[in-house]
């Protein structure tokens, strides 16, 4: 069966330190893999997304960015954080379009 | 469409009555539909799907509605549990798009 992992789940982070948040998927290749955001008491933003290793498509304007090193990796970083980076972010994978996506258990970032 | 910038409607019940979530999605193209269900601190999961040549949809306590007319979505729960509270939200993908935008999300407390 499918699983995917995020990490860490809650972080802590100061002002203008750098981010990394991993995201792994096992039991499946070639998924389609996403990052959304969701803020406290708001709906998912989705922020990037990748179909393939090396391909990485961004929704919103923004200080973050997204890599896909292999096949079932994503990781999200940021090189300098801000207070507004703060927020719930979930990564997710989905066997394609018109198919439904599976989400990790969140990572809760607080930018202090 | 995507609502990220607005507070999530409410909805409480009674425990046993029967729950009706509602979503209103804009875009016409919007071909395959899922509804997630997210506890408080943890990530979305699937509950059910529908595809835009299907009215309706049953799974085990829940039924999807679809009204391609109005552009109107909804989840109905049976029965509803305790367990049931959650944030329920309703999600589209456009056919030969990989991204699914959801919508702003519905907080549903079952009162005992």
């Amino acid at each position: 069966s499918q699983t995917i992992h995020q990490w860490p789940a809650t972080l802590v982070q100061p002002v203008g330190s750098p981010l990394s948040l991993e995201c792994t998927v096992e039991g499946t290749s070639n998924p389609n893999l996403y990052w959304y955001r969701q803020a406290a008491g708001r709906g998912l933003q989705l922020l990037f997304y990748s179909v393939g290793i090396g391909q990485i498509s961004s929704e919103v304007p923004q200080n973050l960015s997204a890599s896909r090193p292999q096949d079932r990796q994503f990781i999200l970083s940021s090189k300098k954080l801000l207070l507004s980076d703060s927020g719930f972010y979930l990564c997710a994978w989905s066997r394609g379009e018109g198919t439904e996506a599976f989400f990790g258990q969140g990572t809760r970032l607080t930018v202090v | 469409g995507e609502s990220v910038g607005l507070h999530l409607p409410t909805l409480s019940v009674q425990e046993g009555d029967n729950s009706i979530i509602n979503c209103a999605y804009s875009n016409s193209a919007s071909d395959y539909f899922i509804w997630y269900k997210q506890e408080s601190g943890k990530g979305p999961q699937f509950i059910i799907d529908i595809r835009s040549n299907m009215d309706k949809r049953q799974g085990q306590r829940v039924t999807v509605l679809l009204n391609k007319t109005v552009k109107h979505l909804s989840l109905q729960i049976a029965a509803t549990q305790p367990g049931d509270s959650a944030v329920y939200f309703c999600a589209e993908n456009i056919l030969g798009d990989y991204k699914l935008s959801f919508g702003a999300g519905t907080t549903v407390t079952v009162r005992a």
